[in-house]
């Protein structure tokens, strides 16, 4: 089946660094990358999306020069997470879809999330 | 009004037992509905779509409901390996592929 590789799965960096977290769709082309955070005991909450070779759009409330993401190619797209503060500590996840839904099983496929904790 | 509601929980019920969440959306307009398994600091995993028509996969069934904007999952005889929070997701309209969750309602199995 469809798989997304998502990279590192844990992250501690300083306050101020930077911090890019990967996804790659590994058998499928990936036109859509959407990006998630999740704070603990709570849902899911969409940051952006990204089609392959465009701008991401972003959600209201998300700083889109804080949160860069980068959808260069069908299979790779990075968030990159500037200046990383402690309040950013979350959990990343992605989830990409193909242009052919057939591909990915009801056409959403994650990524096992990236743990990022900024000290 | 959030565009997606759940009771957040916590659900603590014996093995064995039937147990049942609802979800809510807000858009009528609203496409396509799943629900998802998501276990502690892992990616959510889907469990199964939810059809007008309502659909069934072994101890599992969902049911959507139009007229009153809301999905149902349903879990029969309950087992250990259940616990978890379950997550329904909707897509609001056709154009915006979004997938937008519900809070999660968090499941504990209790021998």
């Amino acid at each position: 089946g469809a798989v997304v590789s998502q990279h590192p799965s844990r992250v501690i960096c300083k306050s101020g660094t930077s911090v890019k977290i990967e996804c790659r769709s590994l058998d499928f082309q990936a036109t859509t990358m959407f990006w998630y955070r999740q704070f603990p005991k709570q849902s899911l909450m969409l940051m952006a999306t990204s089609n392959e070779g465009s701008k991401a759009t972003y959600e209201q409330g998300v700083e889109k020069d804080k949160f860069l993401i980068n959808h260069a190619s069908l299979t790779l797209s990075t968030l990159t997470v500037t200046s990383a503060h402690p309040e950013d500590s979350s959990f990343y996840i992605c989830s990409a879809r193909s242009l052919n839904r057939g591909e990915t099983p009801y056409g959403y496929t994650f990524g096992s999330g990236t743990r990022l904790t900024v000290v | 009004r959030k565009e997606v509601e759940q009771d957040p929980g916590p659900f603590n019920v014996p093995e064995g037992a039937t147990v049942a969440f609802n979800c809510t959306y807000s858009n009528s307009a609203s496409q396509s509905f799943f629900w998802y398994r998501q276990d502690c600091r892992k990616e959510p995993k889907l469990l199964m779509s939810v059809y007008s028509s309502g659909n069934e996969d072994g101890r599992f069934t969902a049911q959507l409901n139009r007229a009153s904007q809301y999905i149902s999952l349903l879990i029969r005889d309950s087992k250990l390996s259940d616990s978890a929070t379950y997550l329904c997701a909707v897509v609001p309209n056709f154009g915006n592929e979004k997938l937008t969750f519900g809070t999660g309602t968090r499941l504990t199995i209790i021998p």
